[in-house]
């Protein structure tokens, strides 16, 4: 089974700190995912990886960066935390072997981040 | 661009009825995937299904089943009996890129109460 983790389950910060949100998955997966879940606007993909420090925007990037030192991990950093990024925090991971053109995306239980 | 529509904000029903959530897509593409994921309340989406475009085969799965209907964009899942455990929210979601970048709808809440 895959199995996609993330460090916290809930995190609070204030704003302006900088906030780290860790994935980490163990099926060798070449892409890695990180949406932001918000109440009447389901899930909206914030960046993406395709490989080691590779990585893509999403459609809602601003305020985010991102991080793949490594295959299996890829990091979500808020580098100066503001009240409108209180939301839950979803990291997805697929395989997309070469040459397809679909697969799966395998999901981790979430991140739910409060910015007071 | 690519559109994913569940206009069904929550949907109540009672222990052993049957419930059918919508999904209506938007894309130009003619190859595409259609997937329906699970979100219970501990948070982790859940994979149910992946249908590709050229696959208009209705499918039926113990108690769930989709069907898929090019023709008006649709592709709606429904909840055979339902029962309490079913209670959570349902996504919809397209897939169309090399990418393997899904757009998802807004998601239905289904409250099942016994």
């Amino acid at each position: 089974d895959v199995k996609v983790t993330q460090s916290s389950r809930y995190l609070v910060k204030r704003t302006g700190e900088k906030v780290f949100l860790e994935c980490v998955q163990d099926m060798d997966h070449e892409n890695m995912f990180w949406y932001r879940q918000d109440p009447g606007l389901g899930l909206r993909l914030i960046y993406f990886s395709y490989d080691v420090k590779m990585k893509e925007k999403g459609d809602i990037p601003e305020g985010y960066s991102v991080s793949r030192e490594k295959k299996e991990r890829f990091s979500l950093i808020l580098e100066s935390a503001s009240t409108n990024q209180t939301s839950m925090y979803l990291c997805a991971s697929s395989l997309l072997p070469q040459g397809a053109t679909t697969d799966t995306q395998y999901f981790g239980p979430g991140t739910r981040l409060t910015v007071l | 661009a690519q559109k994913v529509t569940q206009a069904q904000t929550e949907i109540s029903v009672v222990e052993k009825e049957d419930v059918t959530l919508d999904c209506v897509y938007e894309t130009r593409d003619t190859t595409y995937y259609l997937f329906w994921y699970k979100q219970p309340p501990s948070g982790e989406l859940v994979f149910l299904i992946r249908r590709n475009s050229f696959d208009e085969q209705n499918e039926i799965s113990g108690r769930y089943s989709w069907n898929f209907q090019k023709s008006t964009s649709s592709f709606n899942f429904t909840i055979t009996a339902s029962q309490v455990v079913d209670s959570a929210v349902y996504f919809c979601a397209l897939q169309t890129d090399s990418w393997g970048k899904f757009q998802f709808g807004a998601g239905t809440q289904v409250v099942v109460t016994p």
